[in-house]
């Protein structure tokens, strides 16, 4: 089964601290994608991971992705509240096809 | 870029009408893809598209829902007729086919009565 299973689900944190997101995915993919979502609105892209032990980082977000434990985090750092949205982690099905298996989603929420 | 556009941005009808959603992808992007976002479901792909042709739609609910892609720059996502469990946000995205990121339209907000 084609799945994504991200960790927790809901996290709530206060500024400064640090925390992060677990995304576990179910087969070989390589392509690891991070997307964003404010309440109402679209997905943004965050990050692209394109092969094992790749580390990409912006502003207080970093992600990195571990192929062979099939399993991609992101870290945040010294959280504000701008970070507040919900994000999800999406891996590239291969081959010919571009399609992306999304996970459930992490929304975050970083209270004063 | 103007980005992925969609329209409506948000629609109401009664059950049982014809619904149309309608998206244009991103000049010179190869691919575009329909999302269904709800509560419940999260986000599911419902079909997607290579250069105009249908490629996978074995995410599409039932029969009353059907997808056309006539040409580069446009595609439809219809529904006929309408239910109330169809209310969601149906997104449209597209890529390059040698592309590494799905970019988003902002999303239809669909409520059907």
């Amino acid at each position: 089964e084609l799945k994504v299973e991200q960790n927790p689900l809901f996290l709530s944190m206060q500024e400064g601290k640090n925390y992060t997101i677990y995304c576990n995915y179910s087969t070989t993919s390589d392509r690891l994608y991070w997307y964003r979502q404010d309440p109402g609105k679209s997905l943004e892209s965050l990050f692209v991971l394109l092969s094992n032990g790749a580390v990409k980082q912006e502003g207080r977000l970093m992600a990195s992705l571990d192929t062979k434990a099939r399993l991609s985090t992101l870290h945040i750092t010294a959280a504000v509240h701008d970070l507040s949205a919900t994000y999800f982690c999406a891996f590239h099905l291969g081959g010919a096809t571009n399609k992306l298996i999304f996970g459930t989603g992490t929304l975050l929420a970083v209270q004063p | 870029d103007a980005g992925v556009i969609q329209s409506p941005r948000h629609e109401v009808t009664e059950m049982g009408q014809e619904v149309t959603l309608r998206c244009k992808p991103i000049s010179g992007h190869n691919s575009l893809f329909w999302y269904r976002q709800t509560m419940m479901r999260g986000l599911e792909l419902l079909i997607y598209f290579n250069n105009n042709v249908p490629i996978d739609d074995s995410g599409m609910p039932e029969d009353r829902f059907s997808a056309k892609m006539p040409n580069a720059s446009f595609s439809t996502l219809k529904i006929q007729p309408s239910e109330p469990r169809d209310s969601a946000v149906y997104f449209c995205a597209s890529t390059s086919l040698a592309g590494n990121t799905q970019y988003f339209g902002p999303g239809t907000r669909l409520t059907v009565l």
